[in-house]
């Protein structure tokens, strides 16, 4: 199974903020990462945080992180149907990624 | 600038057959790494390709092996297929010069299903 967890169902209107969070097991992670997939399609970096930091924002993007309880959130403001995809959360091990089962993410008009 | 490729995009092969699945990297990037992905699962780590040799490997039997060329793409060979086989196989490159902290970028897989 997965050590990274994720909530697996996201429904939220058009417009609104999504929040999708995630807890991870490793505290040595130097990295953790967010990726979209959308249908049929592989993986697309979205944004990633270094650990040393608690928040980034990237124009619609808010990645927040509190180390002390492994919990990692994406938020996507103002979401579009464009956003309607799966959202995987990721933590680095010594060099390969280990990955959520992923957040589906469904925006109603 | 082309970003990571793979080939093919869909294969349908039958169970004991072997299968060859490859990727270009990122233009740039000098390491590839190979994840399996199951129906409705997240990625799961197969290994890892630098300086054309495996650099670590995740919980996958000895049926799956790989190569890089001197050009850093890669292959994925399997061979005597199982049905459990059938997934979605992504490739990711990354530019690491040995130090594994930049982020991986993901081709859009290669479909493999067992017959």
């Amino acid at each position: 199974g997965e050590d990274v967890e994720q909530s697996l169902f996201l429904s939220v209107r058009e417009g609104d903020s999504s929040v999708i969070n995630c807890t991870y097991t490793d505290s040595s992670s130097t990295y953790l990462y967010w990726y979209k997939q959308e249908p049929g399609a592989g993986l697309q970096l979205l944004t990633y945080i270094f650990s040393n930091m608690d928040m980034k924002q990237d124009q619609r993007l808010t990645v927040l992180l509190n180390k002390k309880d492994k919990h990692l959130s994406l938020r996507i403001a103002d979401t579009q149907t464009g956003d309607s995809a799966i959202y995987f959360c990721a933590e680095k091990g010594n060099n390969d990624m280990r990955f959520g089962a992923g957040t589906r993410l469904t925006v109603k008009p | 600038d082309a970003g990571v490729t793979q080939s093919p995009t869909h294969l349908i092969k039958t169970r004991g057959q072997q299968v060859t699945l490859r990727c270009s990297p990122k233009s740039g990037h000098d390491t590839v790494s190979w994840y399996q992905q199951a129906l409705g699962q997240g990625p799961q780590f197969i290994f890892q390709y630098y300086e054309e040799e495996e650099r670590q490997r995740g919980n996958f039997p000895d049926r799956f092996s790989g190569h890089q060329f001197p050009n850093y793409s890669s292959e994925l060979n399997v061979n005597a297929l199982l049905l459990g086989d059938s997934a979605l196989y992504l490739c990711a490159s990354s530019f690491d010069r040995g130090q594994s902290n930049q982020p991986q970028h993901f081709g859009d897989g290669t479909r493999l299903s067992i017959l």
